[in-house]
């Protein structure tokens, strides 16, 4: 069965710092892979998307990059972070139906 | 961009019935999914609609008009677990299949 992984759960960075997070996918071949922000009481906020290795599109202008190593891996960074960017980041995948999300990784910029 | 609208928030009472309705721009249109998120977790997928008519899962049915742009998720026996934020997905033709998703309904079941 395929499953997702995403980590960290929590994090607490300060203004400047760089970022990093990390999804794995197991259990499939070349999924589409997404990265979602939610801010408090908002809807999901589409940041990036892969159709493949090596292939990011992003949504919206951002102090975010995206990056696809490996056919189930997508990794979210940032060299400074900002205070907007705190948020609820989700990481997802689909091959075509309904998107599976990881467990989500609460950031909190400070 | 298409835009997906749904209440922005709803109450009901315990062991009754509630409608979420979800609307969306009809151009293009592949399929609508309906997500449960809990607060501080991840959505977890409900139901699929590619076709007209009612999807029923226990106690959860999802509703599709596709000339309409319209689709309804309907809770019964409501049980103060399905206390959560509802989101309303869309797929469209041309856009990669990329889900673009409603703001989501935030509801509150009481005693």
């Amino acid at each position: 069965s395929q499953t997702i992984h995403q980590w960290p759960a929590t994090l607490v960075q300060p203004v400047g710092s760089p970022l990093s997070l990390e999804c794995t996918v197991e259990g499939t071949s070349n999924p589409n892979l997404y990265w979602y922000r939610q801010a408090a009481g908002r809807g999901l906020q589409l940041l990036f998307y892969s159709v493949g290795i090596g292939q990011i599109s992003s949504e919206v202008p951002q102090n975010l990059s995206a990056s696809r190593p490996q056919d189930r891996q997508f990794i979210l960074s940032s060299k400074k972070l900002l205070l907007s960017d705190s948020g609820f980041y989700l990481c997802a995948w689909s091959g075509g139906g309904p998107s599976t999300f990881g467990s989500g990784t609460r950031l909190t910029v400070v | 961009g298409q835009n997906i609208d749904q209440p922005t928030e709803m109450t009901a009472t315990e062991g009754a019935i509630v409608q979420i309705n979800c609307t969306y721009q009809t151009s293009g249109f592949n399929g609508l999914f309906w997500y449960q998120q809990h607060a501080g977790e991840a959505p977890t997928f409900l139901s699929y609609n590619v076709l007209d008519g009612l999807e029923e899962k226990g106690r959860f049915s999802s509703f599709l008009s596709r000339s309409k742009g319209y689709s309804y998720l309907l809770l019964k026996e409501l049980q103060m677990k399905d206390s959560a934020s509802y989101l309303c997905a869309v797929t469209f033709k041309g856009g990669s299949y990329i889900p673009t998703f409603g703001r989501g309904t935030s509801l509150i079941v009481h005693p």
